[in-house]
């Protein structure tokens, strides 16, 4: 099945600084979820990016599925952004198993 | 904005007992999934159901696990005789597309 790599592995920022996150997968995709997961284990959407780049607030995305990795950029962040952040692809299908990297642990001191 | 509903929130158990999670999936999607996450790691598929059929399950989803889509509404992961190993978050996604995430249900197996 796909492998999915992200990096770094652990972040740790001040207040008000900026991050990119990136996810490799190692077979080509038709999408891509970015997921936060919160200190009380709540998975939160964060983007459906299959390609391309969006943005939502102080967060955006980008996905280059020819060169197979996407990026997770967050500018001026926050303590609340603590968490840790997941990509998952999913494997076969549109509707398939999606597939979970290791995640990438944020930590954003005040 | 719909979103998934798991119950319970947290079930405590001891080995070998039956358990029965919950999930209420968002009411015009048609794939429904179970994921897990044992502390730490990263989140596992364990099995996808459309149609009212498995579509897809993972080497987790051995004889011990069933699911079940009772009525219009519900979706159901059973786990017949429980292990310690089984002690995890589960998570109920539906999607038509893009998956969403319930809360997750922490069972714990004593």
């Amino acid at each position: 099945g796909i492998q999915v790599e992200q990096s770094p592995p652990d972040l740790i920022l001040q207040e008000g600084a900026n991050s990119t996150l990136r996810c490799n997968f190692s077979d080509s995709v038709n999408n891509l979820q970015w997921f936060h997961q919160n200190p009380w284990g709540q998975l939160i959407n964060l983007f459906y990016i299959p390609s391309g780049t969006k943005q939502n607030g102080r967060l955006s995305a980008t996905t280059v599925a020819t060169e197979r990795y996407s990026l997770l950029y967050i500018s001026s962040s926050q303590t609340t952004d603590s968490g840790v952040y997941f990509c998952a692809p999913p494997g076969g299908t549109s509707y398939g198993k999606l597939t979970f990297g290791q995640g990438t642990i944020l930590t954003v001191h005040p | 904005e719909p979103e998934v509903t798991q119950t319970p929130s947290h079930q405590v158990t001891q080995m070998g007992q039956e358990v029965i999670l919950r999930c209420v999936p968002i009411s015009n999607h048609l794939y429904f999934y179970w994921y897990r996450q044992i502390l730490g790691q990263k989140v596992e598929f364990l099995v996808s159901f459309y149609n009212n059929e498995i579509s897809e399950k993972s080497e987790i989803f051995d004889d011990q696990f069933s699911v079940e889509r009772p009525d219009g509404s519900n979706f159901t992961l059973k786990i017949r005789s429980t292990k310690l190993e089984d002690s995890a978050m589960y998570f109920c996604a539906s999607g038509v597309g893009w998956q969403f995430f319930g809360p997750g249900t922490r069972l714990t197996v004593l």
